[in-house]
């Protein structure tokens, strides 16, 4: 799976919008970009994924740019509970068995 | 109604016992996980199987060892624990087929080897 580059912290003000960073400039055509977050103490939550086209779902967009080697999650009015441990993953889709390599992630704290 | 249980939620224990970490997933998931988070906070697959079988062992040692009694259940049982095997385990499931949805994680156990 290709590896990922994420800034290891950011702060972002509630109410306003959550830009995260993501580059992978060895992903391969067949790899899918997907976007995880981890609140203390609690286990991954996924959130977004995309192949080509960007995606948005009730929790962020996702913006994958046209040559694929990087991608911004957007989360669109950051609240105090988006305060977590956001990764950016890239692997290839397998039948069974999809393994997820997660790297140090960006932490985000939203501030009042 | 929780997706993926996981139990204990702690678990402190001396070196040399042996232990186990139970997963229950009522998704209906033919895929289940186990994942290691250490201190640093990097999180690491272990195992994971399909429809009870091992497909994924990634160089984990012997002295850990999965047993899935139904596609439900994926326990880890851990022989002999090591100072080292201090860390957070997150069981996971995820459904098969061709779409791409996402992996369920359960809540962690958190080990603590003295």
């Amino acid at each position: 799976d290709a590896k990922t580059t994420q800034p290891p912290s950011m702060d972002c003000a509630e109410g306003r919008a959550a830009n995260l960073p993501c580059n992978h400039s060895t992903i391969s055509g067949n790899e899918y970009v997907y976007w995880y977050r981890q609140i203390h103490s609690q286990g991954p939550q996924y959130i977004i994924h995309g192949l080509k086209n960007n995606e948005t779902n009730e929790m962020a967009s996702l913006i994958i740019t046209e040559d694929r080697k990087s991608s911004t999650l957007i989360l669109p009015h950051a609240t105090l509970r988006d305060t977590a441990v956001y990764y950016c993953i890239v692997r290839v889709w397998e039948a069974a068995g999809n393994k997820l390599t997660f790297g140090g992630g960006t932490r985000v704290l939203v501030k009042p | 109604d929780t997706a993926v249980s996981q139990t204990p939620k702690y678990l402190v224990t001396q070196m040399g016992n042996d232990k186990s970490i139970k997963c229950e997933q009522n998704l209906g998931h033919d895929t289940m996980y186990w994942y290691k988070q250490d201190s640093k906070k990097f999180l690491k697959i272990m195992f994971s199987y399909n429809n009870k079988e091992l497909i994924i062992n990634e160089t984990v040692p012997n002295r850990f060892s999965p047993k899935s009694p139904d596609k439900a259940h994926l326990n880890l049982h851990i022989n002999s624990l090591e100072l080292g095997d201090s860390a957070v385990y997150f069981c996971a499931s995820s459904p098969p087929g061709i779409s791409h949805t996402e992996a369920f994680f359960g809540q962690g156990t958190r080990l603590t080897v003295v």
